[in-house]
């Protein structure tokens, strides 16, 4: 079946530290990968995505890239902020003879970032 | 509105009761998915509605749960006879297609059921 692993937080940095969340994923068919974001109080929102091997998602200083041969979609960002806490969700959507399944979701990662 | 609205935002029931959850999808969109947010456990994909073709249960943990679409809009989720173990955020979602390539759910700020 389709899963996502990604690392446990929560994740505490200081303001401009380098920020890396792990995220591996588990698929049958061709995955697109994404990272969704949850702002405190706020609904989850798309931060980035790729579709196919070796694409880079980039957003709000975020990028991921999707890494076939370590089925891997790791989130980085060269230096967070404050405004950057918040829980980051690794996902997958896996195209089947079906067509494309629902959204499969990683357990979230909670990021605080301290000025 | 502009987005996914759900109501309540907070709902408060006693083991046994059976509750309704009501998710408002932004307008035009023909996919409606439902997830469950428990503490610790991520987000736990439930049913999918696409258009008028027979939605995607099985995600349903229990046949306590059951949802329903009208009309291609307003969903809404069922839990009867709840248990504490259904206590948890649950999030609606609705985009433009079938999730496809793009991923891009829009989903509304969750219903929290809290079971005594």
């Amino acid at each position: 079946g389709n899963s996502v692993t990604q690392m446990e937080g929560p994740v505490t940095l200081s303001e401009e530290a380098f920020l890396t969340i792990n995220c591996t994923y588990t698929a049958t068919g061709y995955p697109s990968l994404f990272w969704y974001v949850q702002y405190p109080g706020e609904g989850l929102q798309l931060l980035l995505k790729a579709t196919k091997a070796d694409d880079k998602g980039s957003n709000k200083g975020f990028e991921a890239t999707y890494r076939k041969e370590t089925t891997s979609f790791h989130l980085e960002k060269g230096s967070v902020q404050v405004s950057d806490s918040a829980v980051y969700f690794c996902a997958l959507s896996a195209l089947e003879y079906s067509g494309n399944t629902p959204l499969v979701f990683g357990k979230g990662t909670r990021l605080s970032v301290i000025a | 509105g502009a987005g996914v609205s759900q109501s309540p935002s907070n709902k408060v029931t006693e083991k046994g009761k059976d509750v309704e959850l009501r998710c408002d999808p932004i307008s035009g969109h023909t996919a409606l998915y439902w997830y469950r947010q428990s503490l610790g456990q991520g987000l736990e994909f439930l049913i999918y509605f696409q258009g008028n073709s027979a939605p995607d249960k099985s995600g349903l943990p229990s046949d306590r749960f059951s949802a329903e679409r009208t009309g291609g809009s307003v969903s809404t989720l069922t839990i009867q006879r709840t248990q504490q173990e259904d206590s948890a955020v649950y999030l609606c979602a609705s985009s433009l297609i079938a999730t496809s390539n793009t991923g891009e759910l829009f989903f509304g700020e969750g219903s929290r059921l809290t079971v005594l």
